[in-house]
């Protein structure tokens, strides 16, 4: 069964302080990792797509890293507006469009 | 403005009553998706659809049903049969030749 696990559920910051996100998955045939960013009462925002194993990708002090069991999403000098939670999902074979989500992380950046 | 909008924001429904979701987009996007958020959960997929006049059921579709007359629109209806209701309702859609999702904004459904 395919399934996403997001570690850890909360993490507090100060401004400054980087940190990773982690995103532990287990699907039959990786077509894709996503990332976003939710903020409350707003539909997720899309960040970065992973493909294959070593690929990497950056925006801003966001960078997403992929193994053939985990994402990571860096945040490097994090400032409060990075504040919001962060949602990890994996699509696997199949073509259908079919994302598996983990449950979030809820990061807060303090001044 | 392309996007992808949802109607209403806020939704309260009485026990026993079936109630619409709207979910409109412009991008000229294949496919569509309708997730259920519940709070400290992923989201979760209800229904979906490739095509015009197509669709799937998701991992959770009982108490739910949607329709795809045309491109731009996916309707979901709640209908009494779905138990436990309350949620946000988030709707995405994309090409069908590219695997990113975007998401619309969200209706928070309640029963009173």
């Amino acid at each position: 069964e395919d399934q996403v696990t997001q570690s850890p559920e909360a993490l507090r910051l100060q401004e400054g302080e980087s940190s990773s996100l982690n995103c532990s998955y287990t699907v039959s045939g990786l077509r894709g990792l996503f990332w976003y960013r939710q903020d409350p009462g707003k539909g997720p925002e899309f960040l970065f797509t992973l493909y294959s194993a070593g690929e990497e990708k950056e925006k801003e002090r966001l960078k997403a890293t992929l193994t053939k069991k985990e994402s990571f999403l860096h945040i490097t000098a994090p400032k409060p507006e990075d504040s919001a939670t962060y949602l990890c999902a994996v699509e696997g074979s199949g073509n259908t469009g079919k994302l598996i989500f983990g449950q979030g992380t809820t990061l807060q950046v303090k001044p | 403005d392309g996007g992808i909008t949802q109607s209403p924001k806020y939704l309260f429904r009485k026990e026993g009553q079936n109630v619409t979701l709207s979910c409109e987009q412009n991008l000229n996007h294949d496919a569509m998706y309708w997730y259920r958020q519940d709070p400290g959960q992923g989201l979760r997929l209800i229904y979906y659809s490739q095509i015009v006049n197509d669709f799937q059921k998701g991992d959770i579709a009982e108490g739910y049903s949607v329709s795809r007359e045309k491109k731009e629109s996916f309707p979901l209806t709640v209908t009494s049969a779905q138990k436990n209701p309350t949620a946000f309702y988030l709707c995405a859609s994309k090409m069908r030749a590219t695997d990113t999702q975007y998401f619309g904004p969200g209706t928070r459904l309640t029963v009173l």
